[in-house]
Formats: C-alpha cells, structure tokens, sequence
C-alpha cells in the first residue's frame, strides 16, 4: 500500500520562528490533508491540498503532485502551534475516501 | 451545526469487559470512518460504514471486533474482551459524500483498560 513519511520527526522552535513540514508520499494520490493535533488531541483539519499551493493565515501548504510530496510551512511560530502535525493521503487507486496517515511531525514552540 | 460528536470521551475498561463507543456524525452525513491511534502513533484506518452498510473493513482486527451503523442512531464500534493493547485513542470522522475531502474528525474517545 502507499506509504506516507513525514519529517522532521520532532522540532523546537523559538516563538516566532519559522519553519518547514515535510511530506513524502509512495504513489499518486486523488487527496491530501494537513491536519494538527493540538495537546489535548482534538484534530484540526488544517488544509485539503491534492495539488497546488495555499494559504491561511501564518500557515501555507505545497503539494507537488508530480514529486510526490507536500510542504507546510509555519511563520512567525506562537506556542499555540505547538502539538503533533499529520500529514494524510488518499491513494489515487482508492474510491472509499479511507486516508494513510504519517506518522507525524511534533512541533514545541517555547516562548 | 454540531459537528461529530463521540461519546465517551474517556472509557475505562478491566480486562475482558466489552467497549462500547459511540459516534454520531455532522447532520446530513451518511458516511462514518473509524480510526484508531496508539500512543505515540499515527492514526490507522479501521472501518468505512454508510448507512446500514460495511463498505471497507481492511483495518478491522479479524476478532472481538465489531462496527455498525443503523438506519437510526449513532454508529457504534464494539470491543469484545477488551485486551490492555486495545489502550488507544479511536476517531471517528464523517463526510457527506465518498472521497475523504469533506471529512470532520469528532474528538475521540480514549480506551485504557486496566
């Protein structure tokens, strides 16, 4: 099946610091998500990128399809960033919607 | 608009006893995945449900493992004879459509069994 591996697998970031998510995956895929995991493990759904680039707020998401991979990206860190960051894919040959998870990026922002 | 709501957040079970977890998904939504996350973990998908239909159970442990989403109600995942490394947190999300794009993740339930 397709593979997801995401790093760093953690960092520790400075408050306002920026830095950069990395996310390889193993086949084409019809879906990518970003999503956080805040420290009391609710999950936010932070971006649906299959392809392109976008941008809400201090965050942004890249996916290079072609390359098999996605980069979000986090400006100007504040401590409420921190928490675990997955990155999600639904493969090209899936038609149920089912998404393979890395196994994540934990992020610590210290004031 | 409630989103996905699953109950209980936390459940404590003794070895052996039955888990009962409950997920009711966005109003309109007639599609439940369940996903379970050991600690320290990724989330692994276990069952695709639509209404009164298992579409995709790959994930599902071929035992003392159930799922089920009626007509009416909650879907609910069930753990026979719960063993301590059942311990995990399970998600369930809901999505109007197939295709994981609409997806909205509930806050979980956190299984310890003792």
């Amino acid at each position: 099946g397709i593979q997801v591996e995401q790093s760093p697998p953690d960092l520790i970031l400075q408050e306002g610091a920026n830095s950069t998510l990395r996310c390889n995956f193993s086949d084409s895929v019809n879906n990518l998500q970003w999503f956080h995991q805040n420290p009391w493990g609710q999950l936010i759904n932070l971006f649906y990128i299959p392809s392109g680039t976008k941008q809400n707020g201090r965050l942004s998401a890249t996916t290079v399809a072609t390359e098999r991979y996605s980069l979000l990206y986090i400006s100007s860190s504040q401590t409420t960033d921190s928490g675990v960051y997955f990155c999600a894919v639904e493969g090209a040959a899936s038609n149920t919607g089912k998404l393979i998870f890395g196994q994540g990026t934990t992020l610590q922002v210290k004031p | 608009n409630a989103g996905v709501m699953q109950n209980p957040r936390h459940l404590v079970r003794r070895r052996g006893q039955e888990a009962r977890l409950r997920c009711s998904p966005v109003k309109g939504h007639s599609h439940v995945y369940w996903y379970r996350q050991l600690p320290e973990e990724g989330l692994k998908f276990m069952v695709y449900l639509q209404k009164e239909n298992i579409i995709d159970e790959s994930g599902m442990p071929k035992e003392r493992f159930s799922a089920e989403f009626p007509k009416e109600g909650p879907s609910i995942l069930r753990i026979q004879q719960v063993v301590r490394g059942d311990s995990a947190a399970y998600f369930c999300a809901s999505s109007q459509g197939q295709g994981a794009r609409g997806y909205t993740f509930g806050s979980g339930t956190r299984l310890t069994v003792v």
